[in-house]
């Protein structure tokens, strides 16, 4: 089982402020997923990054893959209370996701 | 949209009962998974499918099986529930088994075992 370890486990910030959660690897994957997870409701993908270095962005968030496909980041400038939630990194397969164990966020007003 | 149903939201069940979990998808996807979540453990897969009548194990199966007697309905069994099966379980769909699908989560069955 490939693991992917997620930093920081906790983050409790001010709105307004800027944030970097990271997902690692020792393994290569050919893609990477980020998920969010709301209380009480099961994860909803944010985004798919497949390429090496790619970024994409969605809003405020913006999701990096690392050139060797071996890590990624996602930052979010000007986090908002909407932002908060569980934060799931994971790798794709056709037998199922492995998740990391995830970034808890709360943005406080 | 695109949904996944699943029968209960929270669940109490006695030590030795036999329970059912029922997961249903109305997009005609391939691929159904059962997945439990822990504090401190995050998602782990238990088990999947790729076609009616088709199962997989996958990372944690023990004392759990699966029905897949049509395409939209996956169900999670657990023979003799036990304390260590509270969990909340949470099903989840995609149309093929590619690397880059999206899985689609239903809102999860928050069950306890007592």
């Amino acid at each position: 089982t490939q693991l992917l370890e997620q930093s920081p486990q906790f983050l409790s910030i001010q709105e307004g402020e800027n944030l970097t959660v990271y997902c690692n690897s020792s393994s290569v994957f050919s893609s990477l997923q980020w998920y969010r997870q709301e209380p009480g409701e099961g994860p909803v993908l944010l985004v798919t990054v497949v390429t090496g270095g790619e970024v994409k962005k969605l809003k405020r968030l913006t999701f990096q893959f690392g050139d060797a496909r071996k890590d990624s980041s996602l930052h979010i400038t000007a986090a908002q209370p909407g932002d908060t939630g569980l934060y799931l990194c994971a790798r794709g397969g056709a037998d199922g996701l492995t998740f990391g164990k995830g970034t808890h966020l709360i943005i406080q007003p | 949209d695109v949904k996944v149903t699943q029968s209960s939201r929270y669940l109490v069940k006695r030590t030795g009962e036999k329970v059912f979990l029922e997961c249903v998808q109305d997009m005609d996807h391939e691929n159904m998974f059962w997945y439990r979540q822990d504090p401190g453990l995050g998602l782990r897969l238990i088990y999947f499918s790729y076609d009616v009548k088709m199962k997989e194990k996958g990372d944690i199966p023990e004392g759990y099986s699966v029905s897949r007697e049509k395409k939209e309905r996956f169900s999670l069994i657990l023979e003799s529930a036990s304390t260590n099966q509270t969990s909340m379980y949470l099903c989840a769909s995609s149309l093929h088994g590619s690397s880059t699908d999206t899985q689609y989560f239903g809102p999860g069955t928050r069950l306890t075992v007592l």
